[in-house]
């Protein structure tokens, strides 16, 4: 499996931007490049996902370097509700044609007031 | 978006016994669904690939008498820990499968079981 490397953890203060690094070095053509985050207590969610183009949703934006070996996760103005861990994954085959998602260590966002 | 819902939320059994986990998506079908658990300060490990009419595909290292999963149907997945020990304290959480590598998978909330 295409593995991810996450910093352990970042700091971000409310209302300012927050950029999360993903180094995937060994990304097959095919990944698919997801993001997911996990709220203490809470099952993850999901947050984004894209293969070769920048993407842009209501939560956050996805920046994929043209040779896709590295992305980044844009939080325009992080809030306190966005202290979380958060997951890179490179969206893998499973058994049968189902897709499962092997999850890293994340990186560990926490946005003072 | 779809929704995955799993209950309970929070569970506290006695070592020795068993505790039933159930999972449920709630606007689609589910031909396939993961079972996660989470110890604290970890990341989610993968337990099992749950197949609906079929056997569960176990991970490496994971007991299946011990974990056992039932898809019944297409939208409830059960997973019963059987002879709970207080190691298994664990945080187990589901998710739905997608037949397509670029969709989003969906969580259930998970469940903290502690074993007394």
């Amino acid at each position: 499996d295409a593995k991810t490397t996450q910093p352990n953890s970042m700091e971000s203060n409310e209302e300012e931007p927050v950029h999360l690094p993903c180094n995937h070095s060994t990304i097959s053509g095919t990944d698919y490049i997801h993001w997911y985050r996990q709220l203490p207590s809470q099952g993850p969610e999901y947050v984004i996902h894209g293969l070769t183009s920048n993407v842009n949703n209501r939560m956050a934006s996805l920046a994929i370097a043209e040779d896709r070996k590295s992305s980044t996760l844009i939080l325009h103005r992080a809030t306190l509700r966005d202290a979380a861990v958060y997951y890179c994954i490179l969206r893998d085959v499973g058994g049968g044609s189902n897709y499962k998602l092997t999850f890293g260590k994340g990186t560990l966002l926490t946005v003072n007031p | 978006g779809a929704v995955v819902s799993q209950h309970p939320s929070r569970v506290i059994c006695k070592s020795g016994t068993s505790v039933k986990i159930e999972c449920r998506s709630l606007d689609f079908q589910a031909t396939t669904m993961f079972w996660y658990r989470q110890f604290p300060k970890q990341s989610l490990m993968l337990m099992a690939t749950s197949n609906e009419g079929s056997k569960a595909t176990y991970e490496q290292g994971v007991e299946k008498d011990k974990f056992l999963i039932n898809h019944a149907s297409l939208t409830l997945s059960t997973l019963t820990v059987t002879s709970a020990h207080p190691e298994d304290s664990s945080f187990y959480i589901c998710s739905s499968g997608t037949s397509f590598m670029n969709t989003e998978a969906f969580f259930g909330q998970g469940t903290r079981l502690t074993v007394v």
